[in-house]
């Protein structure tokens, strides 16, 4: 079946500091690939999405591509910031019937990240 | 635009009362809508999605259920709550459009004791 798997957290970063967050998947046939974020106690939101191999998603400051090759989603941004402090989520698409316009997202189980001062 | 209305935002329940969470989408038409439950350590989990009015699909065998009587409503429920139904629920609301994001209510965190 198709999963996600994400680097477990939590993880502490000060700022200007050099974010990854990975991300796995397994899948059958040619799944996109999305970034949510949750910050506090709100729900979640997209952050950047691909939808083929070597597409690169980017919103923010943040970036992920979409590698193949590897599986592979994994999330980066150069400089940090507090306001970053939030859970991430990586999720996949896929439809239960090939070409229907019903699908779903799973998705990995959330890293939450805090950035400090 | 459109808008997802969740409520309520937080619910203490007992073990074995009656669950009822509210989910509605306004400007759009015909949405795909989705329940998902967010538990402590165990990631985001897709509970239900329906494609249209009276159209449900379970995810997992559990203690809910749920259901579509308009277009726009998406109503989660339970006869008797378990403790294991605690968790934070979010309803989710898409066009269909394959790839498409979801845009996500803000939540209910439901607590039963």
């Amino acid at each position: 079946g198709n999963s996600v798997t994400q680097m477990e957290g939590p993880v502490t970063l000060s700022e200007e500091a050099f974010l990854t967050i990975n991300c796995t998947y397994t899948a059958t046939g040619y799944p996109s690939l999305f970034w949510y974020v949750q910050y506090p106690g709100e729900g979640l939101q997209l952050l950047l999405k691909a939808t083929k191999a070597d597409d690169k998603g980017s919103n923010k400051g943040f970036e992920a591509t979409y590698r193949k090759e590897t599986t592979s989603f994994h999330l980066e941004k150069g400089s940090v910031q507090v306001s970053d402090s939030a859970v991430y989520f990586c999720a996949l698409s896929h439809s239960p019937v090939q070409g229907g316009s019903n699908y779903k997202l799973t998705f990995g189980k959330g890293t939450l990240l805090t950035v400090n001062p | 635009s459109q808008t997802i209305h969740q409520w309520p935002a937080t619910l203490v329940q007992p073990v074995g009362s009656p669950l009822s969470l509210e989910c509605t989408v306004e400007g759009t038409s015909n949405p795909n809508l989705y329940w998902y439950r967010q538990a402590a350590g165990r990631g985001l989990q897709l509970l239900f999605y329906s494609v249209g009015i009276g159209q449900i699909s379970s995810e997992v065998p559990q203690n809910l259920s749920a259901s579509r009587p308009q277009d726009r409503q998406f109503i989660l429920s339970s006869k008797k709550l378990l403790l294991s139904d605690s968790g934070f629920y979010l309803c989710a609301w898409t066009s269909g459009v394959a790839n498409e994001k979801l845009f996500f209510g803000s939540g209910t965190q439901l607590s039963v004791l």
